[in-house]
């Protein structure tokens, strides 16, 4: 199975700060068709994960241009250029090259 | 619109059975794949079961294996999931979800099954 590995476990942040995350994979997730398989999710308290980018850089519908992801192969990130009181919530990487889908261990992003 | 609409969760002792249920609606549902992740309290997320669209081709976590049976209905757009000879470790809120509609994916909002005696 793919291991992802995130990084920082906590993310303190102040509002209108920018904010980054990072996910590493056990394996490249670049596929010839040139689309990296790793997707971007929020878990905000008490709802289901909300997909933020896909394919590794790809806005999913409705979120906000604040959010944005890049990184190829082996190497992601996630930025957010300022942060929001909304955006507190457990962010995940997952991996979709595999049928056996694997996460990231989870960044919780709160407020100072 | 789409939604998924899980239904089935509830307390089982060790040892004991229960049946998921996912209510599927907004999307050709015969055409994708369809997963169920869970996640145990205060823990991450863990996928648990794929099926496949027209082929019904399954897929299962090891910790599963063996104990679970994911199976599709495509004529009334549900999917199942069957825990047999469940654990204390087996206690989470379990999802249904077709990630794969991009530039979307969807989630139900959860069915929690705890294990305990």
């Amino acid at each position: 199975d793919i291991v992802l590995t995130q990084s920082p476990l906590s993310l303190p942040v102040t509002p209108g700060e920018p904010a980054s995350i990072s996910c590493r994979s056990s394996q490249s997730l670049l596929q010839s068709n040139g689309y990296n398989y790793l997707d971007w999710y929020v878990q905000k308290p008490g709802q289901s994960p909300q997909l933020l980018i896909y394919w590794a850089s790809h806005r999913a519908s409705g979120v906000p241009d604040r959010f944005s992801g890049s990184g190829s192969g082996t190497d992601f990130s996630l930025k957010i250029t300022r942060v929001e009181a909304e955006d507190v919530g457990v962010y995940y990487c997952m991996q979709t090259v595999q049928t056996a889908l694997t996460f990231g261990g989870g960044t919780k992003v709160e407020i100072k | 619109e789409v939604q998924l609409l899980e239904s089935g969760g509830g307390l089982v002792q060790p040892g004991g059975s229960l049946r998921l249920s996912c209510a599927a609606s907004g999307f050709p549902f015969s055409n994708y794949a369809m997963t169920w992740v869970r996640q145990a309290p205060g823990k991450g997320l863990e996928w648990v079961s794929t099926i496949r669209g027209r082929t019904g081709e399954t897929h299962y976590a090891d910790s599963v294996k063996g104990r679970f049976t994911i199976s599709r209905d495509n004529s009334n757009s549900t999917v199942s999931l069957q825990m047999n000879s469940l654990r204390a470790e087996d206690t989470a809120v379990y999802y249904c979800t077709n990630p794969y509609l991009y530039p979307a994916a969807y989630w139900g909002l959860g069915a929690l099954v705890t294990v305990s005696s």
